[in-house]
């Protein structure tokens, strides 16, 4: 069963106009949910993260929405530039504290055209 | 910032053998590091907990005993898989959670591709 869903293998935009990636999740135990960036062959790269007691958090040109009662969470890129072309992955945590374990969804491609 | 690394990058061997994996953070100490397995175009599964100084939590589904995994200092845990087959052949990911954080943000190591013939 997934608990962290991302229902579009692939998203492609042009270059300077927005990016927004999706994801639900089905644990309402998650109270930790991140982002992640990835190139094949290499390990993820932590973007941006948000705690379930906010609802936005904003880094720059990343921002990510998490909407609670409907568990789900999105993160917009703007503008969104050709070195973005990766693969995104959401990922969540539940309990804080000292529970680390992260579950992830199967990842978005994101191919931004110049 | 953290760095984790791992060796090797990348390894070829024959079923049957047994292949270590080395995950190692180069500039914090980790209290905590992950095994991850990905498979093509799936998301990364977790495989195990390896906490510094005790044994590792495996997931569920996850054979202990194929995958040893030792955590023994703050800096480097390994991976053994042991009796390797085909089906093992998978992109292995270490991740470090430093003994210092007081978020769930992990640092992930660049992966080992692993091909067993």
């Amino acid at each position: 069963d997934q608990q962290v869903k991302q229902n579009s293998p692939s998203l492609s935009v042009q270059e300077g106009r927005i990016s927004i990636l999706n994801c639900d999740y089905t644990n309402s135990m998650f109270d930790y949910f991140l982002w992640y960036k990835k190139y094949p062959a290499e390990g993820p790269t932590f973007l941006i993260s948000i705690s379930s007691i906010k609802d936005k958090n904003e880094d720059g040109r990343f921002t990510v929405f998490l909407n609670k009662s409907a568990k789900h969470l999105s993160l917009h890129i703007v503008p969104s530039q050709p070195g973005d072309s990766a693969v995104y992955f959401c990922a969540a945590s539940g309990s804080g504290g000292s529970n680390y374990k992260l579950t992830f969804g199967k990842g978005t491609l994101l191919t931004v055209n110049p | 910032g953290a760095v984790v690394s791992q060796h090797p990058s990348r390894v070829i061997c024959k079923s049957g053998t047994s292949v270590k994996i080395e995950c190692r953070s180069l500039d914090f100490q980790a209290t905590t590091m992950f095994w991850y397995r990905q498979f093509p175009k799936q998301s990364l599964m977790l495989m195990a907990t390896s906490n510094e100084g005790s044994k590792a939590t495996y997931e569920q589904g996850v054979e202990k005993d194929k995958f040893l995994i030792n955590h023994a200092s703050l800096t480097l845990s390994t991976l053994t898989v042991t009796s390797a087959h085909p089906e093992d052949s998978s992109f292995y990911i270490c991740s470090a959670v430093s003994s210092g954080a007081w978020d769930n943000e992990q640092f992930f190591g660049p992966g080992t591709r692993l091909t067993v013939l």
